[in-house]
């Protein structure tokens, strides 16, 4: 079963707003990832954040995580219409690694 | 090859017949995962090899699947006796791996093959 859930499951914003999405899980892990998916196509990585991290920036990417919670929310701020994908984070425990159900973004110009 | 390779990138069967799915990874990459993505879910995980072997077959929905990568380097999904409810995208992952506790995997995903069963 999956590990973890984000969201909103959808999610619709104006080009240059800031979009927020956010990622539950439900057992210890050794670091969280944030990947993204276009349409018909194969995740790509965006970002990595380990457990002893709260946070990380990536160009227009921020992660935080909060183990305490388990919780970690992605924020991809000035969004532009090419943003528009679904978004998934991924718990790895050693070399597994689990999904959440997405949210999918759509970014209007 | 620069990337993960998957074929076919679609594949319709009828009911009943065997199928194979392709993954050729990342040159060097001794991880490789396979997940299955049905409409609007996210990736859920079937299988995972390091090396040759299967590490972990948990996320095998039932023996109609298996999975193998004899030399290491490609992996086959073989699924037996196809039934409707096996129509997903297949997706196939491959990583380097890192010590357990430096942590860091980071995968790298195939385009994917779209599985149809009438």
């Amino acid at each position: 079963s999956q590990q973890g859930e984000e969201d909103p499951q959808a999610l619709s914003i104006q080009e240059g707003e800031n979009a927020t999405m956010n990622c539950s899980y439900k057992t210890s892990i050794n670091n969280l990832q944030w990947y993204r998916q276009n349409s018909g196509r194969g995740l790509v990585h965006l970002i990595l954040i380990r457990s002893n991290e709260r946070e990380k920036h990536s160009g227009r990417l921020r992660v935080t995580l909060d183990t305490s919670k388990k919780s970690s929310s992605l924020l991809i701020t000035a969004s532009r219409a090419a943003d528009t994908a679904s978004y998934f984070c991924a718990t790895d425990r050693g070399n597994q690694f689990y999904f959440g159900t997405g949210t999918s973004l759509t970014v209007i110009p | 090859g620069a990337g993960v390779s998957q074929t076919p990138s679609n594949k319709v069967t009828e009911k009943g017949k065997y199928v194979e799915l392709r993954c050729d990874p990342i040159s060097g990459h001794t991880a490789l995962y396979w997940y299955r993505q049905s409409l609007g879910q996210g990736p859920e995980f079937l299988i995972y090899f390091q090396g040759t072997g299967a590490a972990d077959d948990s996320g095998l929905p039932n023996d109609r699947f298996f999975a193998v990568r004899p030399e290491g380097s490609v992996s086959t999904l073989k699924i037996q006796r196809t039934e409707r409810g096996d129509s997903a995208v297949y997706l196939c992952a491959s990583s380097l791996t890192q010590a357990v506790f430096s942590g860091a995997n980071v995968l790298t995903f195939g385009a994917g093959s779209r599985l149809t069963v009438l």
